[in-house]
């Protein structure tokens, strides 16, 4: 247990339609980071949160959004899905700049 | 920007073999992490190297950092099967790691 804990493990839903990822980052790490990991693809930077704050941007669609709340847990949401949405979601907190990133287990979702 | 490369992508070799990967940044950076990933799996840091010159291992693999030549390798000793998986460098740009695209790697027996 790496101590990022990530919900769902998996989800399938249907096109169109809006899912929420939840992530509780290790505790005390303050910043929060999403990833995206397309079969057999390498990893795509999301977005960044420290402390509740937005602090970096990747290649995040339109219709992804993302926050973190007080507690530092952070949900990625994802609407209006297609079948190309269809990935492993990795969340990664880290204790502070230059700290590596620690990984959750990941939410794999399918798109139908 | 820091781009960061790998090389190669892909890796079949056979047990009992050495190898090494390479990972190539566009620009300064002073501290690079090794992760290892598992088909399906999460990532999992393997080293941290914070130094020019720093030397990490364990079992079978040893990392190293070159800052001059923005370069770190990751060699493989008698590889073995458990070794099979995807291998990524990340170095530090500003605040931030930027991930390569990862080395897929299978020891054949």
């Amino acid at each position: 247990d790496s101590g990022v804990t990530q919900t769902p493990k998996h989800l399938i839903t249907a096109t169109g339609q809006r899912v929420t990822l939840r992530c509780s980052p290790r505790s005390g790490d303050l910043s929060v980071y999403w990833y995206q990991q397309s079969l057999d693809q390498g990893l795509q930077f999301l977005i960044q949160y420290y402390n509740g704050e937005e602090r970096a941007k990747g290649n995040i669609l339109e219709r992804f959004s993302a926050q973190q709340f007080p507690d530092l847990h952070s949900e990625l949401n994802l609407s209006s899905l297609e079948l190309g949405d269809s990935a492993l979601y990795f969340c990664a907190s880290s204790a502070g700049t230059g700290l590596g990133y620690t990984f959750g287990s990941g939410t794999r979702l399918t798109v139908v | 920007e820091l781009k960061v490369e790998q090389n190669p992508l892909f890796l079949s070799m056979q047990e009992g073999k050495n190898y090494t990967i390479y990972c190539n940044y566009s620009t300064t950076s002073d501290r690079l992490y090794w992760y290892r990933q598992d088909p399906g799996k999460s990532l999992e840091s393997l080293f941290v190297l914070l130094s020019n010159g720093a030397v990490k291992q364990e079992g079978r693999l040893m990392a190293s950092l070159d800052t001059k030549a923005r370069l770190s390798t990751l060699h493989i000793t008698a590889a073995v099967h458990d070794l099979s998986a995807t291998y990524f460098c990340a170095a530090l740009y500003g605040q931030n790691f930027v991930f390569g695209p990862g080395t897929r790697l299978s020891v054949l027996p």
